[in-house]
């Protein structure tokens, strides 16, 4: 079946450092690949998304590319703030119920 | 433009006890979805309904049901509350099965 595998976490980087969240997928056919993020005490939020192989979905400095040969939607960031601390979703729309299919998830911390 | 509203905010529920959590949307969205949220285990769908009417069973429907009587309103309900329920719920919905899902801001139910 579908699912979609992310890196664990937490993730512990420095204000300004690179950010690289892996996130691999397995499923039939070209689904469309989300990101989403949790801050505190809320709910998900969309971040990015790709609905289309080779696509890279961007928004607030972070990018991912829909990298159909590896499988991949990683994340990325070039100089990370402490607001961008939270916890990041990767997600592929193909569920049987036509759901999303959700990583579990990796919490990311950026200190000052 | 309220998105999606989930009430309670938190509860604490004694097992055995029967509880609804609710969910309203203003986007006139044709799909709804239950989700718990698990340390360590991401996001399950529970319970979703591609349009009113109609509902279906997701990865961990037992011991919850729910009902989608019109496009709006989408509660969950726990029949009987166990220890293992204790979790955080969002409700979502999207446009269709197909498009992203926008999320509430969760219900935390500890079950005690």
């Amino acid at each position: 079946g579908n699912s979609v595998t992310q890196m664990e976490g937490p993730v512990t980087l420095s204000e300004e450092a690179f950010l690289t969240i892996n996130c691999t997928y397995t499923a039939t056919g070209y689904p469309s690949l989300f990101w989403y993020v949790q801050y505190p005490g809320e709910g998900l939020q969309l971040l990015l998304k790709a609905t289309k192989a080779d696509d890279k979905g961007s928004n607030k400095g972070f990018e991912a590319t829909y990298r159909k040969e590896t499988t991949s939607f990683h994340l990325e960031k070039g100089s990370v703030q402490v607001s961008d601390s939270a916890v990041y979703f990767c997600a592929l729309h193909g569920g049987s119920q036509g759901n999303l299919i959700f990583g579990k998830g990796t919490k990311l911390s950026v200190k000052p | 433009t309220a998105g999606i509203t989930q009430a309670p905010t938190s509860q604490i529920l004694a097992a055995g006890r029967s509880m609804t959590l609710r969910c309203t949307q203003d986007m006139r969205h044709n799909a709804m979805y239950w989700y718990r949220q698990d340390l360590g285990l991401g996001l399950r769908l529970i319970h979703y309904s591609n349009t009113a009417g109609t509902t279906g069973k997701g990865e961990v429907p037992d011991g919850y049901s729910v009902s989608r009587a019109n496009t709006d309103d989408f509660p969950l309900t726990l029949a009987s509350a166990v220890p293992s329920q204790t979790s955080v719920y969002f409700c979502a919905s999207s446009v269709t099965g197909e498009s992203e899902a926008f999320f509430g801001q969760g219900t935390r139910l500890t079950v005690v």
